[in-house]
C-alpha cells in the first residue's frame, strides 16, 4: 500500500538548519508531485511547498521562501526539505503528502495520502 | 485568498445532520477540498471539486457550493466522525490555503 515515512525532525536552535526526508513506497514515485505541509502544535494546517514529479518546478509559501528548499531523488523514492535559518515559528509537525497529479493540474494540489509527520522544534 | 470556516467547533448528537461552512475571500470556482483529521491521526481527503467524494468516503458526507461559499454536510453523525475538518482552496495554487478548521464532537 501507499506509504510515506518522514524522518529528520528534532530540536534545533534558532538560526540553525535541519533536513527532513520522506521515504515513499507502494506507488510510482516519479509520476507524482509531492508537498510538505506543516501543523504547529494544537494548530491548523499550513502548506509549505510543492515539487513537480520530475523536480522541474518548485514553489514555496511566503513564510518559508528563501529559507527552505524542497527537492527529490526519484532514484531513491525520497523527498527532502532543507530548512535553513530556522525560527521559533517553524516549530511544527512536518508532513509530506502525495499530490493526486504530477504537476501543473488542479489535482496536483489535492493531497492523498499524508505521512505521519516528523516534529521539528526550534528552541534555544 | 483567505478561507474562513464556521463554526470553529460544534457538538452534536449521534444521528444529527451537521453542516460546516467555508467562505473564500474571493471566488474560487469549485476548486475546494475538504479534509478530515481524527484525533491523533493525519488528515485524509474527503471531498474535492467542492462536491466529489474521494474514493472510500462514506456517502453520509457531502459537499456543495461554488464561488465563495461552500459547505460540508454529514447526514447522520457517527461516533467515528469526531474530528477536525479543514477546507482547502486550490483555485489559485500555488500557494494552497487551508481554512482554520472546525472541530466536531459528540454531545
Amino acid at each position: 500500500q501507499v506509504q510515506l515515512v518522514e524522518s529528520g525532525g528534532g530540536v534545533v536552535q534558532p538560526g540553525k538548519s535541519l533536513r527532513l526526508s520522506c521515504a515513499a513506497s507502494g506507488f510510482t514515485f516519479n509520476t507524482y508531485a509531492m508537498h510538505w505541509v506543516r501543523q504547529a502544535p494544537g494548530k491548523g494546517l499550513e502548506w509549505v511547498a510543492i515539487i513537480w514529479y520530475d523536480g522541474s518546478y518548485t514553489f514555496y509559501a511566503d513564510s518559508v521562501k528563501g529559507r527552505f528548499t524542497i527537492s527529490r531523488d526519484n532514484s531513491k523514492n525520497t523527498l527532502f526539505l532543507q530548512m535553513n535559518s530556522l525560527r521559533a515559528e517553524d516549530t511544527a509537525v512536518y508532513h509530506c503528502a502525495r499530490a493526486l497529479g504530477g504537476g501543473g493540474t488542479a489535482a496536483s494540489y489535492r493531497f492523498d495520502p499524508w505521512g505521519q509527520g516528523t516534529l521539528v522544534t526550534v528552541s534555544s | 485568498i483567505q478561507m474562513t470556516q464556521s463554526p470553529s467547533s460544534l457538538s452534536a448528537s449521534v444521528g444529527d445532520r451537521v453542516t460546516i461552512t467555508c467562505r473564500a475571500s474571493q471566488g474560487i470556482s469549485n476548486y475546494l477540498a475538504w479534509y478530515q483529521q481524527k484525533p491523533g491521526k493525519v488528515p485524509t481527503l474527503l471531498i474535492y471539486g467542492a462536491s466529489t467524494l474521494h474514493s472510500g468516503v462514506p456517502s453520509r458526507f457531502s459537499g456543495s457550493g461554488s464561488g465563495t461559499d461552500f459547505s460540508l454536510t454529514i447526514s447522520g453523525l457517527q461516533p467515528e466522525d469526531v474530528a477536525t475538518y479543514y477546507c482547502q482552496d486550490y483555485n489559485s495554487a500555488p500557494p494552497v490555503t487551508f481554512g482554520g478548521g472546525t472541530k466536531v464532537d459528540i454531545k
